[in-house]
């Protein structure tokens, strides 16, 4: 599976929009981008996931440009409950794939 | 629809001791996977059970780590004996078959002392 690459870590505040992009160079054509959130003492929890183009769901948008090499999810007006670690990762949806997951990006939402 | 269920919650051990963590995955997912998380890192697969076949066991610590799902459904893990290095949280995830998802339970704390 490709290896993503996103920020260790970003700040903002409340009301804004947050954009956490992800590089994922060698992805493979049967690849797709999944995004999990994980709040402190839960577990990881699906947020979205796409191909191709744009995918929007209640939670968030994710947008893939043509090329595939990166994609960016995009929250909306986040607020304190938004605070996470968010994953970006590679899923092959055949056979059964696990999910390989890198560090992450550690969201702190502030007031 | 119940999620993933696992229990306990938190255990707290000395090294050298055994222990022994259970996991029901969602109704009907026949893939089971288990994976181990220590602080400030992403979850790493330790093993993957289809129904009651192993998958994937290449970073289980079989010198110290078992798994089995005998019956296809839930699945115990089990430590022994426990290293300082083993504290971890220990997440159990399920997918039904042809899905697309990988629902995760909320994990068991281990710390061991």
């Amino acid at each position: 599976l490709a290896k993503t690459t996103q920020p260790i870590s970003m700040d903002s505040y409340e009301g804004q929009e947050v954009n956490i992009t992800c590089s994922h160079n060698n992805i493979a054509t049967n690849d797709y981008i999944t995004w999990y959130q994980q709040f402190p003492s839960q577990g990881p929890r699906f947020i979205i996931q796409g191909y191709k183009t744009k995918v929007t769901n209640e939670v968030a948008s994710l947008f893939i440009p043509a090329d595939r090499k990166s994609s960016t999810l995009s929250l909306p007006r986040v607020s304190l409950s938004d605070t996470a670690v968010y994953y970006c990762l590679a899923y092959r949806n055949s056979g059964n794939t696990p999910l390989v997951f890198g560090k992450g990006t550690r969201l702190s939402v502030i007031a | 629809e119940a999620g993933v269920a696992q229990s306990p919650r938190y255990k707290i051990i000395e090294k050298r001791q055994s222990v022994a963590f259970w996991c029901n995955p969602i109704s009907g997912h026949a893939t089971l996977y288990w994976y181990q998380q220590i602080l400030g890192q992403g979850p790493k697969l330790l093993i993957q059970f289809q129904n009651n076949g192993v998958v994937d066991d290449s970073q289980l610590p079989k010198d110290r780590f078992s798994a089995e799902r005998l019956k296809g459904v839930d699945s115990t893990l089990k430590i022994q004996p426990a290293k300082l290095e083993d504290s971890a949280v220990y997440l159990c995830a399920s997918r039904g078959l042809g899905g697309n998802t990988i629902y995760f339970g909320e994990g068991s704390w281990l710390t061991v002392v």
